[in-house]
């Protein structure tokens, strides 16, 4: 399966827009990239996903490279309710899941 | 509401003792899953069920056990906790769809003495 690698942690100005860089340089053709965020120590919570579109949701907007072989999620206005771990993740579809794999993902501190 | 539980949210036991961490979920979720979480390590997956009386071993199994008799429910079984067993867990669940996202419950902070 698919690894990714994201920056250990970035800030953001409040209001300003989040964008944040994720690596899947060995991703397939049937994996998908999704996007989840942990606030604290709660469990985390689905943000976006996508196989090869950009996609838009009312929290995201993920764009993925043409090559799929990185994405960036942009949170529009980051509010101070945005600090938390971002985990990009690539889930693999071969008739079911199977492993899912997080890594450690990226703390986003956005700044008064 | 569509949620994933688990209980207890915190539990403190000693070394040895027999414990079980339950995981329900109401969406009739094919899919389900155990994460610890560690400090700096992130999360990582211990077994994982594809559905009823299907599991396999995630990326750190040994010392736990799993059993997947109905669909809803995923249990959690330390049958001799250890210390370095201590840590922060949580159950997820998803349809078995490529777009179907994970469901995590709220977690279950271990402390093993």
């Amino acid at each position: 399966d698919a690894k990714t690698t994201q920056p250990p942690s970035m800030d953001c100005a409040e209001g300003r827009a989040a964008n944040l860089p994720c690596n899947h340089s060995t991703i397939s053709g049937n994996e998908y990239v999704y996007w989840y965020r942990q606030i604290h120590s709660q469990g985390p919570q689905y943000i976006i996903h996508g196989l090869k579109n950009n996609e838009t949701n009312e929290m995201a907007s993920l764009i993925i490279t043409e090559d799929r072989k990185s994405s960036t999620l942009i949170l529009p206005h980051a509010t101070l309710r945005d600090t938390a771990v971002y985990y990009c993740i690539v889930q693999k579809w071969s008739g079911g899941y199977q492993k899912v794999t997080f890594g450690t993902g990226t703390k986003l501190q956005v700044i008064p | 509401e569509a949620q994933v539980t688990q209980n207890p949210r915190y539990l403190i036991t000693v070394t040895g003792k027999k414990l079980t961490v339950t995981c329900s979920q109401n969406m009739n979720h094919e899919y389900m899953s155990w994460y610890r979480q560690d400090p700096g390590l992130g999360l990582r997956q211990i077994y994982y069920s594809m559905n009823v009386e299907v599991t396999d071993k995630g990326d750190v199994p040994e010392g736990y056990k799993v059993s997947r008799k109905e669909k809803r429910n995923f249990p959690l079984i330390l049958e001799s906790p250890s210390p370095n067993q201590t840590s922060l867990y949580f159950c997820a669940s998803s349809w078995q769809r490529p777009d179907s996202p994970l469901h995590f419950g709220n977690g279950t902070r271990l402390t093993v003495t």
